[in-house]
């Protein structure tokens, strides 16, 4: 696709569950991020992908919260055992490493119950 | 420590006059500076950048946005507003040396009355 896919863009669940949320970056952008935006406030800093270096995870709230991305592409953040604070707004976004602005996806809304 | 500031949490301005969305940062060197918007459940859209080179940089849609580096600004204006302007607007700056932190402001939200 020309853009960034994030899935799902809607996620209901009860507190507990543990959920994933998908980002496909653009192809060819080496570079993947994920913010997190609550009740259209700032965003806030999860955790950095570049390339096959180790990620920068320093943003990530607790250690319920882990991301992976397979094959330099994709990536999933997972939560586990959420909770109602996590209700937010994960954003994904990625960018060519000459360019230097970030290309957004449409974010998954999650709600915690 | 690195900042951004976006002193104004909301701007009204009437359709047809101009606007202006302020930020001003505090970093080191001379860093990559960012105008984003975001409309209703959308995720964020880039609107313009500035890197090196002329202090007026112009965008999508018709922005345009002045850096001035002794005051440390990267001001978002537009000559005459539309109400499809209406959005929340972030500014964020990139650090130089290869550091990948954007640092974001906290929006304005912007309000063009018809």
């Amino acid at each position: 696709g020309a853009g960034v896919s994030q899935s799902p863009s809607n996620k209901v669940t009860e507190k507990g569950k543990d959920v994933e949320l998908r980002c496909d970056p653009i192809s060819g952008h080496t570079a993947l991020y994920w913010y997190r935006q609550s009740l259209g406030q700032g965003l806030e800093f999860l955790i950095y992908f570049q390339g096959n270096s180790a990620p920068d995870k320093s943003g990530l709230p607790s250690d319920r919260f882990s991301a992976e991305r397979t094959g330099g592409s994709v990536s999933t953040l997972t939560i586990q055992r959420t909770q109602q604070e996590d209700s937010a707004v994960y954003l994904c976004a990625s960018s060519h490493p000459t360019t230097g602005e970030l290309f957004f996806g449409e974010g998954s809304r999650l709600t915690v119950l | 420590a690195q900042s951004v500031a976006q002193p104004e949490d909301q701007v009204n301005v009437a359709e047809g006059n101009p606007l202006t969305v302020k930020c001003t940062y505090s970093v080191s060197g001379n860093p990559y500076l960012f105008w984003y918007v975001q409309y209703p459940n959308r995720g964020l859209q880039f609107l313009l950048k500035y890197i090196t080179g002329d202090n007026l940089v112009k965008g999508s849609y018709g922005f345009e946005a002045e850096f001035n580096k002794s005051q440390t600004s990267f001001h978002l204006k537009k000559p005459s507003a539309l109400v499809s302007d209406s959005a929340l607007y972030f500014c964020a700056v990139s650090p130089l040396s290869g550091t990948y932190k954007y640092i974001f402001g906290t929006g304005t939200r912007l309000k063009v009355l018809a």
